[in-house]
């Protein structure tokens, strides 16, 4: 049984550049969620996606979207990158029929902006 | 909203046993969930409380006082792997998870 998956695990990127994250949530999980985690922080929430839908939202710039396809895969755009954006990205899946509330975590994208 | 307090760090000797406390202010409660993360690494599912009292599991337990808004996450026996960030979090307003800042246990020989 597959655990959340997400690619890549580490990556650079040059300030006001754009970057797609990409998420592939565990087995029978129908909903994800992405978290920005700072170095030395809790991670702090983006988005949630279900039904290729954003269903509630952090306190994130506009900067920050999402997708989730049809095979509930999930990605995340961040435009016009800044330095303050460096940080752990985690996505997060859960099934909303059951088990709402719990999720599981992929091992993360460490987003290094330059 | 939340607001979700735990020590920033704590030291521990093997094979003792540590509490990691958390305190937590939410307009309607929804329970409280513990993560361990290392280094780099994935949050990890520990313990998911939503009634008072004491749950156990193995070397891990968990606390809750909702009347208290604390909760807190032992830790017996410890081990040099058990040496990790520990999240406290309680859900927020639909499915968002809100976060402390994690309390780093360091276990010392």
């Amino acid at each position: 049984d597959a655990g959340v998956t997400q690619s890549p695990t580490h990556l650079i990127k040059t300030r006001g550049q754009q970057v797609t994250l990409r998420c592939s949530p565990k087995s029978g999980h129908d909903t994800v969620s992405w978290y920005q985690q700072a170095l030395g922080q809790g991670p702090q929430f983006i988005f949630q996606y279900y039904e290729e839908e954003e269903r509630q939202r952090g306190n994130f710039p506009d900067r920050f979207s999402g997708h989730q396809f049809p095979n509930y895969s999930s990605e995340l755009n961040v435009n016009a990158l800044l330095l303050g954006d460096s940080a752990l990205y985690l996505c997060a899946s859960s099934d909303t029929r059951t088990s709402p509330r719990e999720q599981y975590f992929g091992p993360g994208t460490r987003l290094t902006v330059t | 909203g939340q607001n979700i307090d735990q020590p920033t760090e704590m030291t521990a000797t093997e094979g003792a046993i540590v509490q990691i406390n958390c305190t937590y202010q939410t307009s309607g409660f929804n329970g409280l969930f513990w993560y361990q993360q290392h280094a780099g690494e994935a949050p990890t599912f520990l313990s998911y409380n939503v009634l008072d009292g004491l749950e156990e599991k193995g070397r891990f337990s968990s606390f809750l006082s909702r009347s208290k808004g604390y909760s807190y996450l032992l830790l017996k026996e410890l081990q040099m792997k058990d040496s990790a960030s520990y999240l406290c979090a309680v859900p927020g307003s639909g499915y968002a998870l809100n976060f402390g800042k994690g309390t780093s246990l360091l276990v010392t020989p």
